[in-house]
């Protein structure tokens, strides 16, 4: 069954700095993989996704995620933090089977000190 | 372009009483899903309505949950009884039908449930 995991429930960084939030997925076959954030009191919105191409993706609001089949990861990435960007991050794989379902991960609430 | 709306966004029952969710998806998707998002872990699916018809309901539990979507535009997720752990945020969400769905999801604000 596909799945992923986020291992850090929180990711502290200081404004201006990078910032990581890790993802790592179990599929079979080629995964699709996805970016989710939800600010608080809000529905999820999509972020970036990855189907197949350059292991570089590229979304919005400066985020981008690196695609690493080796190491299984698909972690997302901003060169320089911002308050703004403090939120709840999803990552997300969509489901082998006939449904197409996404498949969310537990979510890593990111922190950004001004 | 208007996005998916959800009613109510807030809601407070006790054990065993009814409630019900609406949901209106983004115009011409064909997909719909409710998700159930339990504080601290991420959205779980509910049950995927293909148009009306429904395409995957194997983590609803059909006990006390039903969902329909009669038409295959607008939907409604009703919990009767309710029960202390059904307490979650119940996200609905739309997608472009099959041959166009690459799985971005276009999620409403959703509907707060609290049970006491």
């Amino acid at each position: 069954a596909q799945s992923v995991a986020q291992p850090e429930d929180q990711v502290n960084v200081a404004e201006g700095n990078p910032l990581t939030v890790k993802c790592t997925y179990s599929v079979s076959g080629n995964p699709y993989l996805f970016w989710y954030v939800q600010y608080p009191n809000r529905g999820l919105q999509f972020l970036l996704k990855y189907i197949t191409g350059d292991n570089l993706v590229k979304g919005s609001y400066g985020f981008e995620a690196e695609f690493n089949k080796s190491q299984t990861s698909f972690h997302l990435k901003k060169p320089s933090a911002l308050v703004s960007d403090s939120a709840l991050y999803f990552c997300a794989v969509r489901d082998d089977g006939a449904t197409n379902k996404l498949i969310f991960g537990t979510g890593t609430l990111l922190a950004v000190q001004p | 372009e208007a996005g998916v709306a959800q009613s109510p966004r807030y809601k407070i029952i006790e054990k065993r009483q009814s409630v019900a969710f609406w949901c209106n998806p983004i115009s011409g998707h064909a997909t719909l899903y409710w998700y159930q998002q339990i504080l601290g872990q991420g959205p779980k699916l509910l049950i995927q309505f293909q148009n009306n018809g429904v395409v995957d309901d194997s983590q609803l539990p059909k006990d006390r949950f039903s969902a329909e979507r009669l038409k295959g535009v607008d939907s409604t997720l009703k919990i009767q009884p309710a029960k202390l752990e059904d307490s979650a945020v119940y996200l609905c969400a739309s997608s472009l039908g099959p041959g166009a769905n690459t799985g971005e999801l276009f999620f409403g604000e959703g509907s707060r449930l609290t049970v006491l």
